[in-house]
């Protein structure tokens, strides 16, 4: 049963363009919600995170908007640049179960010079 | 800069054979965690350890894997026999929970790559 879903697995999106990488989830009880970049070879790398109290976290040209009603995020990335090319994850947590991360599926990015 | 080291980086190996793959976290870290990658299911958390205490393994199919933390530095998952359909990344990840339950410094290791022929 998957609680997090990322339902594209891949994007590709032109260079300076908006990049919005898409997240379902379906247990409401989910309070934290992340973001996370992966390059090949490496391991997941934070990005960005949101508190299921608010609606819009942003961090330079990375945005995490939670639509709670919808039990969907999304990350958008402005303006996209090629380093920005990775596999993107979201994932989510509830806060009695001190770090248990459920991710998605992953999406991989591609940002075209 | 504090890491997550895991070895080997990469396995190959037969089925049927025994693979331990290790994890060293981050000194001062509480929490340990160990996940697969699949193309299918992304990120599977396979099973975790509170003060090297494991905290909850039911990911990881019981028959066969098996995951420890034999001291606060060195957690170990453990595939006895190995099978192809093992062949995945195996991350390690590890991170400070607080009192109040909250979580810092969530932080990956590279991974190993497994490859059961």
């Amino acid at each position: 049963d998957q609680q997090v879903k990322q339902n594209s697995p891949s994007l590709s999106v032109q260079e300076g363009r908006i990049s919005i990488l898409n997240c379902d989830y379906t247990n409401s009880m989910f309070d934290y919600f992340l973001w996370y970049k992966k390059y090949p070879a490496e391991g997941p790398t934070f990005l960005i995170s949101i508190s299921s109290i608010k609606d819009k976290n942003e961090d330079g040209r990375f945005t995490v908007f939670l639509n709670k009603s919808a039990k969907h995020l999304s990350l958008h990335i402005v303006p996209s640049q090629p380093g920005d090319s990775a596999v993107y994850f979201c994932a989510a947590s509830l806060y009695n179960q001190g770090g248990k991360l459920i991710f998605g599926q992953g999406t991989e990015l591609s940002v075209k010079p | 800069d504090a890491r997550v080291t895991q070895t080997p980086r990469h396995k190959v190996t037969e089925m049927g054979q025994e693979v331990t793959m290790r994890c060293q976290p981050i000194l001062g870290h509480n929490t340990v965690f160990w996940y697969r990658q699949t193309m299918m299911q992304g990120l599977e958390l396979l099973a975790y350890f509170r003060n090297r205490a494991p905290l909850d393994d039911s990911g990881m199919p019981k028959d066969r894997f098996s995951a420890e933390m034999p001291d606060a530095t060195l957690a170990t998952l453990k595939i006895q026999p190995s099978e192809p359909r093992d062949s995945a990344v195996y991350f390690c990840a590890s991170g400070l929970v607080h009192m109040s339950g909250g979580l810092s410094g969530y932080t990956f290791g590279s991974g190993t790559r497994l490859t059961v022929v």
